[in-house]
């Protein structure tokens, strides 16, 4: 799986778009781009995920550039809720297979008052 | 909502025990996975399991072992606990039918070692 860059920490405030970067300049063609987010203390949580398409659910909108090599995560309007580290992962998924998630670092986002 | 459990949620115990912490998931979920976090550091796999009698051992090496007796349950054990099992463990599955393979965890044990 390629491996991602992401600034270890961010800082938002509340209300605000919430924009985090993610690297992956080394990505394959059949590989998806996964974001997770872990609230301190709790198992984390997916969030979004997309292939090449722009993505948008009801937490967040993922953009993926043309060339693939970079996406953005948005929270539209952060909430305090919302401070957690946020993971970037990129992987091959396939059906039959135990794709596990490798998580890097991530980064912290934290949303002021 | 995922609906996957572990037990105990915080455990505090002295070395050279034998432990067990619980996983379970009532979704019929085929692939379930135990990782290890330490705080403030990333996540590491260190065990799955594609089904029923099938396990293997993750990215991270661990002295634990696990089972899968049971499609639900999916229990982790070390059979003589040191300090340096100290950690975070978290349990989750995912739907071997998904393509997405969408992954849902549980909310974690966190282990002291004494």
């Amino acid at each position: 799986d390629a491996k991602t860059t992401q600034p270890p920490s961010m800082d938002c405030a509340e209300g605000r778009a919430a924009n985090l970067p993610c690297n992956h300049s080394t990505i394959s063609g059949n590989e998806y781009v996964y974001w997770y987010r872990q609230i301190h203390s709790q198992g984390p949580q997916y969030i979004i995920h997309g292939l090449k398409n722009n993505e948008t659910n009801e937490m967040a909108s993922l953009i993926i550039t043309e060339d693939r090599k970079s996406s953005t995560l948005i929270l539209p309007h952060a909430t305090l809720r919302d401070t957690a580290v946020y993971y970037c992962i990129v992987r091959v998924v396939a059906s039959g297979s135990a794709r596990q998630l490798t998580f890097g670092s991530g980064t912290q986002l934290t949303v002021l008052p | 909502e995922a609906d996957i459990y572990q037990t105990p949620r915080y455990l505090v115990i002295g070395t050279g025990k034998k432990i067990t912490l619980e996983c379970s998931q009532t979704m019929g979920h085929d692939k379930m996975y135990w990782y290890q976090q330490d705080p403030g550091m990333e996540l590491h796999l260190i065990h799955y399991s594609y089904g029923v009698n099938s396990t293997e051992k993750g990215d991270l090496s661990s002295e634990s072992t696990v089972s899968r007796i049971r499609t639900e349950h999916f229990p982790l054990t070390l059979e003589s606990a040191r300090p340096s099992h100290t950690s975070q463990y978290l349990c989750a599955s995912s739907d071997a039918r998904d393509i997405n393979n969408e992954q849902f965890f549980g909310p974690g044990t966190r282990l002291t070692v004494l």
